[in-house]
C-alpha cells in the first residue's frame, strides 16, 4: 500500500530564503509525481508534474526532482516570499489512477 | 477557459439530513474525482467518474454516493450525515484517464451540526 511523507510538517522561513520541501513514497512504481499548493480554506492548485522518466521539472522559483529509486521527491523554492506562504502537498497516483496525498508542508514566510 | 467550479461553497447540515454536491469540470473534461479533507485524514480519495461510469471508488461508507452526467458534471450525495462529515469537499477533473495533470475546484465546505 503507497504511503506519502513529506517533512517537514511546517517551517517558518524569512523572506529571500531559498527552501526545500521533501516528500517520500514507499512504492517506487510511480509513473508520475505532482506537486500542489493550496491556501487556506482553499481548493489545489498544481504546481509541477514529474512524468517517471523525468528527473526534474521548473517552474519559474520552483524546481522539483524526483528520485524513483530512492522513493523521493523535492520541491525547491528560491528567493521566497510572503505569497508563497500556503501548505505545499505531493500526491503519486496509484494503480487505479487515484491521487494519494502526502500530509503536506505549511510553509509561512514572514517579511 | 473557466475553471473547474463548485457549489455550494459553504453548507450548514445537522446530523441525519442529506446533502448533494455539485461539481463542473473544466470544458472538454470528462474524468471528475472527489476527495475528502479533513485536519484528521487529509486528502482522501472518494471516488472517479468518467463518461458517466464510476471507474474506482474509496474506502468510504456507501452513504456516500456520486454520479455524472453526460455533460461531465457530477455530483456527489451524503446521506445521514454524520458529525464526522464535516469537511473540505473538492473535485478534481482532468481530460481523460491517463497521465496527465488534475485540476482542482474550490471545494465545498460542508459543516454538520
Amino acid at each position: 500500500k503507497q504511503e506519502v511523507t513529506q517533512i517537514p510538517a511546517a517551517l517558518s522561513v524569512p523572506e529571500g530564503e531559498n527552501l526545500v520541501l521533501n516528500c517520500s513514497f514507499t512504492d517506487s512504481a510511480i509513473y508520475n509525481l505532482q506537486w500542489f499548493r493550496q491556501d487556506p480554506g482553499k481548493g489545489l492548485t498544481s504546481l509541477l508534474l514529474i512524468q517517471s522518466s523525468q528527473r526534474e521539472q521548473t517552474s519559474g522559483r520552483l524546481n522539483a526532482s524526483l528520485d524513483k529509486s530512492s522513493g523521493r521527491s523535492t520541491l525547491y523554492i528560491a528567493a521566497s516570499q510572503p505569497g508563497d506562504s500556503a501548505t505545499y502537498l505531493c500526491a503519486v497516483p496509484s494503480n487505479t489512477d487515484k491521487l494519494i496525498f502526502g500530509t503536506g508542508t505549511r510553509l509561512q514566510v514572514f517579511p | 477557459k473557466a475553471g473547474v467550479t463548485q457549489t455550494p461553497r459553504y453548507l450548514i447540515k445537522t446530523r441525519g439530513q442529506q446533502v448533494t454536491l455539485s461539481c463542473s469540470p473544466i470544458s472538454g473534461h470528462r474524468s471528475v474525482s472527489w476527495y475528502q479533507q479533513t485536519p484528521g485524514q487529509g486528502l482522501q480519495f472518494l471516488f472517479e467518474y468518467f463518461s458517466e461510469t464510476q471507474r474506482n471508488k474509496g474506502n468510504f461508507p456507501g452513504r456516500f454516493s456520486g454520479r455524472q452526467f453526460s455533460n461531465s458534471r457530477s455530483e456527489m450525495n451524503v446521506s445521514t450525515l454524520e458529525l464526522g462529515d464535516s469537511a473540505l469537499y473538492l473535485c478534481a477533473t482532468k481530460w481523460g484517464t491517463g497521465e496527465e495533470t488534475q485540476y482542482f475546484g474550490p471545494g465545498t465546505r460542508l459543516l454538520v451540526l
